[in-house]
């Protein structure tokens, strides 16, 4: 079956302006993860879905980022105001249960990669 | 608090050779231990994880993982490494124990095959 989809697979954006990354899940999915990851570095968790619960922001760095999740499939996440430092690889992730009391494992987007000029 | 380790940034193998990307971990109970491998320009890849029982765990591509508790290790093995295994391997652990607990990834291990 098809896996997450991320969208767009690039992104080159001036400083200051806002962005909308999009990502679907794969279908039954309830948990939908973001992370962010700079150049061949680790994984910075941003935000995290688990069904209709409240999400779990901790990760999000600032609050020029926010994401939503609809209908408890498609996510966006959205950057406003980007800055410089906003660059890097933004992926998604999404699993059959919760990160919690669950062994079930991630399946990743390909990311989008953004930029920042 | 959990937390992974991951201490080698980079391991560097002949082809043929057996191979170990090491991981240790932190967790409050039970530990559920997961590896991940990402290609360049993709996202990351599930490889295999550790549930419960035999402390040898076998995944894709020719992977295995031992499990050793009193050690909290999860060390990813490969008995003779291909070129084609040149990646970056994360680790990853979850507790069983609490449906509240995260999953938290590792740093990254460099894994560089030469032929």
């Amino acid at each position: 079956g098809a896996g997450v989809s991320q969208s767009p697979s690039n992104k080159v954006t001036e400083k200051g302006k806002d962005v909308e990354l999009r990502c679907d899940p794969i279908s039954g999915h309830t948990a939908l993860y973001w992370y962010r990851q700079s150049l061949g570095q680790g994984l910075e968790f941003l935000i995290y879905f688990q069904g209709n619960s409240a999400p779990d922001k901790s990760g999000l760095p600032s609050d020029r980022f926010s994401a939503e999740r609809t209908g408890g499939s498609v996510s966006t996440l959205t950057i406003q105001r980007t800055q410089q430092e906003d660059s890097a690889v933004y992926l998604c992730a999404s699993s059959l249960g919760p990160t919690g009391n669950s062994n079930q494992p991630q399946h990743f987007g390909d990311g989008t990669r953004l930029s920042i000029l | 608090a959990q937390s992974v380790a991951q201490p080698e940034d980079q391991v560097n193998v002949a082809e043929g050779n057996p191979l170990t990307v090491k991981c240790t971990y932190s967790v409050s109970g039970n530990p559920y231990l997961f590896w991940y491998v990402q290609y360049p320009n993709r996202g990351l890849q599930f490889l295999l994880k550790y549930i419960t029982g035999d402390n040898l765990v076998k995944g894709s591509y020719g992977f295995e993982a031992e499990f050793n508790k009193s050690q909290t290790s999860f060390h990813l093995k490969k008995p003779s490494a291909l070129v084609s295994d040149s990646a970056l391997y994360f680790c990853a652990v979850t507790s069983r124990d609490s449906s509240a607990s995260k999953i938290i990834f590792g740093s990254g291990t460099r894994l560089s095959i030469r032929p």
